[in-house]
């Protein structure tokens, strides 16, 4: 069964430091996507990606995010400056088209102290 | 923007019970999708539903689609303790302009008690 892989599995890092988390999305899949989820909440869409651009983002999607896909194979999710309240479960997700069910990865738990 | 309620929150029963968690939207929806969330896991996808008034099976579990395309749920007959985990409706917004996108609802979760 193919998997969306995500690393790291746990970050922790202090406030105002660069992080960037790491996905690799199932290989013949077009749409990529994050979401994030807050212990024990609701899972809140981030940003999706598709052709090598962002199609859409949410309200939370600041100018502190930003998504790459580097090689045609990673797809990355970078937070700046980060803050206490990006705090969560950041769950990278692909799907083979805009109409298809998400396969999720197991996530990157991320600890901002 | 496109919301997802999702009800009850916490749903407990005594294993070999039913179980219903109900989903609606405040728009209408392309489709709609359920996922399960083991805890300590993550989304694993369950089912789509595209059709108004679709109703789809997976052994103890059916599945419904409004008919307004506003509105799902999720029905477990004979509740096991392997259900346990968070329920998820999300739905993708009908007019193609979503990209893709699903917005969750805030999910179920449930406790079987043996």
């Amino acid at each position: 069964e193919p998997e969306v892989t995500q690393t790291p599995s746990h970050q922790v890092t202090q406030m105002g430091q660069e992080v960037i988390l790491r996905c690799v999305p199932i290989s013949n899949h077009l749409y990529f996507y994050w979401y994030r989820q807050i212990l024990g909440q609701k899972v809140e869409f981030l940003v999706s990606f598709y052709n090598n651009e962002i199609s859409e983002k949410s309200e939370i999607f600041d100018d502190q995010f930003s998504v790459e896909r580097p090689d045609g194979s990673n797809f990355t999710l970078k937070i700046r400056s980060t803050k206490l309240e990006d705090s969560a479960m950041y769950f990278c997700a692909s799907s083979e088209t805009g109409s298809h069910g998400y396969t999720f990865g197991s996530g990157t738990r991320l600890t901002v102290v | 923007g496109q919301q997802v309620m999702q009800i009850p929150q916490y749903q407990h029963v005594q294993e070999g019970e039913d179980f219903t968690t109900y989903c609606n939207s405040s728009t209408t929806l392309s489709n709609i999708q359920w996922y399960k969330q083991r805890p300590g896991g993550h989304p694993v996808f369950l089912i789509q539903l595209v059709k108004s008034g679709e109703v789809k099976k997976q052994k103890r579990l059916t599945f419904q689609f409004g008919e307004a395309k506003k509105n799902s749920s999720l029905h477990i007959t004979a509740t096991q303790t392997t259900d346990v985990g968070t329920y998820f409706c999300a739905g993708r917004g009908a007019g193609g302009t979503s990209y893709g996108k699903l917005t969750f609802g805030q999910g179920t979760i449930l406790t079987v008690h043996p």
